[in-house]
């Protein structure tokens, strides 16, 4: 089955400065990537996501890119601000596997130096 | 604005206690999921149901059963509790795609349970 590893556990950067955490999955047949977003008190939500059909999608400071032959996906925050301090999970799903069913990574804390 | 409520943020239970831990959707969502998160493991899935009286086992069904009899609640048990499943339960529900949609997942607060 699939499985997803994400890197770094804990990541720590000046305010202003970018971030980038990475994700691998082993299911090379997985084509839907989510991430995440948990802020202290709340549950996870939805920020980005990518579908294989693509390389590269952005949402204002966010972006998230695909390697497909790599297998590894990895999410983009750049100038930093307060507010983006959280935890931030990314997930795949091939649902043509299982209609349901996200995959989840085990999670990057992510603190915004002022 | 979609919500998803969960009927208590903490909760304290002794070993050997039955425990309820009610999930309550309005987005009419079809799908419905009882995660666990436990710090470096990320989310576990522990059951999901994709409609009114139907469940599947995710990765960690052990010690847990579930029930859904109407389409906006989905309940988790706790047949006799445990120390083991000290942690933070997440509810989460979604749509249901067509061939090949995934869609998002939208989460409750959690319940943060501590069996003594």
């Amino acid at each position: 089955g699939e499985n997803v590893e994400q890197h770094p556990s804990t990541l720590s950067v000046q305010e202003g400065d970018s971030a980038v955490i990475k994700c691998t999955y082993s299911d090379s047949a997985s084509n839907y990537f989510p991430w995440y977003k948990q802020e202290l008190g709340k549950g996870p939500q939805l920020i980005i996501d990518i579908r294989s059909n693509v390389g590269e999608k952005k949402d204002q400071r966010i972006a998230v890119t695909l390697n497909k032959t790599a297998k590894h996906f990895s999410l983009h925050i750049t100038e930093t601000q307060p507010e983006d301090s959280a935890v931030y999970f990314c997930a795949a799903s091939n649902p043509r596997d299982s209609n349901y069913q996200l995959i989840w990574g085990a999670g990057t804390k992510l603190i915004i130096k002022p | 604005d979609v919500k998803v409520t969960q009927s208590s943020r903490y909760l304290v239970k002794r070993t050997g206690e039955k425990v309820f831990l009610e999930c309550v959707q309005d987005m009419d969502h079809e799908n419905m999921f009882w995660y666990r998160q436990d710090p470096g493991l990320g989310l576990r899935l522990i059951y999901f149901s994709y409609d009114v009286k139907m469940k599947e086992k995710g990765d960690i069904p052990e010690g847990y059963s579930v029930s859904r009899e109407k389409k906006e609640r989905f309940s988790l048990i706790l047949e006799s509790a445990s120390t083991n499943q000290t942690s933070m339960y997440l509810c989460a529900s979604s749509l249901s795609g067509g061939k090949d949609t995934l869609g998002e997942q939208y989460f409750g607060p959690g319940t943060r349970l501590t069996v003594t």
